[in-house]
């Protein structure tokens, strides 16, 4: 099946600092990319759909000046935290579509990223 | 809106046991339906995929069924191992945005 990686794994990082999640398809072009956020023992709730070339959309209640998203290439998405605070620590994954010749429409998950603000 | 839950929220059963994870969906008109396995602080493996003209998908000791009209999908683990301890998570993609929403899993505990 297709890969999907992020980078870096996890971060720890100063309240007030910003940091950028990487989010790639390895094998296949994705002009969708999703992020989603998931607090411990919760499920994921997306935060907003990284279109390439085109901004991004954000769900109700999600910030977009403090999570930015750039989508710069058919196989790369950047989340951006920005200013973060200790309330902003979480595990952020991406996922990228793929539109299959036979017409199937699949995501495919990246391994996470988790974030940690002191 | 589509609502997606899982039932039971948490399992703990004795290895060699069969098992069943519930998924009930609120809009059956959708494209997809997928499982995953989650391992604590780990991302999403994806475990079976049915759309939404098949009936059941099977991997191994796992299978999958759909039933869009009754908005249920069921999960059976066959000769269940200790390593088969993780969240599994169900997520549906309904027709028209494909984005797909998760359940909020089913914590399995496998003991020897």
């Amino acid at each position: 099946g297709a890969v999907v990686s992020q980078h870096p794994s996890w971060v720890i990082c100063k309240s007030g600092t910003s940091v950028k999640i990487e989010c790639r398809s390895l094998d296949f072009q994705a002009t969708t990319m999703f992020w989603y956020r998931q607090f411990p023992k919760q499920s994921l709730m997306l935060m907003a759909t990284s279109n390439e070339g085109s901004k991004a959309t954000y769900e109700q209640g999600v910030e977009k000046d403090k999570f930015l998203i750039n989508h710069a290439s058919l196989t790369l998405s950047t989340l951006t935290v920005t200013s973060a605070h200790p309330e902003d620590s979480s595990f952020y994954i991406c996922s990228a579509r793929d539109r299959g010749l036979d017409s199937t429409d699949t995501q495919y998950f990246g391994p996470g990223t988790r974030l940690t603000v002191l | 809106k589509q609502e997606v839950t899982q039932i039971p929220a948490a399992l703990s059963v004795p290895e060699g046991e069969n098992l069943v994870l519930n998924c009930s969906f609120t809009d059956s008109a959708i494209y997809n339906l997928q499982w995953f396995r989650q391992d604590p602080g780990k991302g999403l493996t994806s475990l079976l995929l049915i759309q939404s003209s098949q009936r059941e998908q099977t991997s191994g000791r796992l299978n999958a069924s759909l039933d869009k009209s009754s908005g249920r999908s069921t999960l059976y683990i066959a000769a269940s191992q200790p390593g088969d301890s993780a969240t599994y998570l169900c997520a549906v993609s309904s027709g028209g945005s494909y984005i797909p929403t998760f359940g909020r899993g089913t914590s399995l505990i496998v003991h020897p």
